[in-house]
């Protein structure tokens, strides 16, 4: 089985800044990896697929990159409405999600 | 549109089990896979096992392999999944999600407590 080690556990941001989330695979996923943003109740809505496409409706100040066993997720000018958590999730070989990150205003 | 409608919260007793719904419109389910995932609250999101509409081909995560039972009505376009041999341990919100997850249910919450 793929395991996803994702940092930090939970960031503290202002508004306006630049916040970045780090997902490293046990073995090269070819850059199969989508990134999921989660508000509490809700279901997780996809952001990112293959590591740095948007899917629609994705805001540009969202991007991912990466390669092998190496992914990152970031937030430029981090808004009020993207407090939540995130997750990355491979899905190469079955499907794992990370441990999640809380993105929390500081 | 695409629409993913789970059926509502379950409270069963330990030993029991549970069918939980999955219920689809806006797009062509029999020729669709369906995931679904097990969440507890403040935690991460476990990958239970898929459905072909197809043929009703299954695939599991082993951890849930005894546990989940993937099934498909096409003709209500509706996913289903059985959770037997309920313990504490299950009590979790779970989604159904079509491939490549990018709609979703709402979630189902299920509690298990005698």
């Amino acid at each position: 089985d793929i395991q996803m080690t994702q940092s930090p556990p939970s960031l503290s941001a202002s508004l306006g800044d630049k916040v970045t989330i780090t997902c490293q695979a046990s073995q090269n996923i070819n850059k199969y990896i989508a990134w999921y943003q989660q508000k509490p109740g809700k279901a997780p809505r996809l952001l990112i697929r293959y590591t740095s496409t948007l899917e629609s409706g994705t805001p540009s100040r969202f991007s991912g990159s990466g390669s092998g066993r190496d992914y990152s997720f970031s937030i430029s000018n981090v808004e009020s409405e993207d407090i939540a958590s995130y997750y990355c999730l491979q899905y190469v070989n079955l499907y794992t999600f990370g441990a999640g990150t809380k993105l929390e205003l500081k | 549109q695409v629409k993913l409608q789970q059926s509502g919260a379950e409270l069963v007793k330990p030993g029991a089990s549970v069918k939980l719904s999955c219920k689809t419109s806006g797009y062509t389910f029999s020729t669709s896979y369906m995931s679904w995932f097990k969440q507890i609250p403040g935690q991460s999101i476990e990958w239970i096992g898929m459905i072909y509409a197809g043929d009703g081909g299954t695939g599991y995560n082993q951890k849930f392999k005894g546990k989940a039972t993937l099934t498909v009505d096409t003709s209500s376009s509706t996913a289903y999944m059985d959770l037997s041999s309920l313990t504490t341990e299950d009590s979790a919100v779970y989604f159904c999600a079509r491939h490549p997850f990018a709609y979703w249910g709402q979630g189902t919450l299920v509690t298990v407590s005698s």
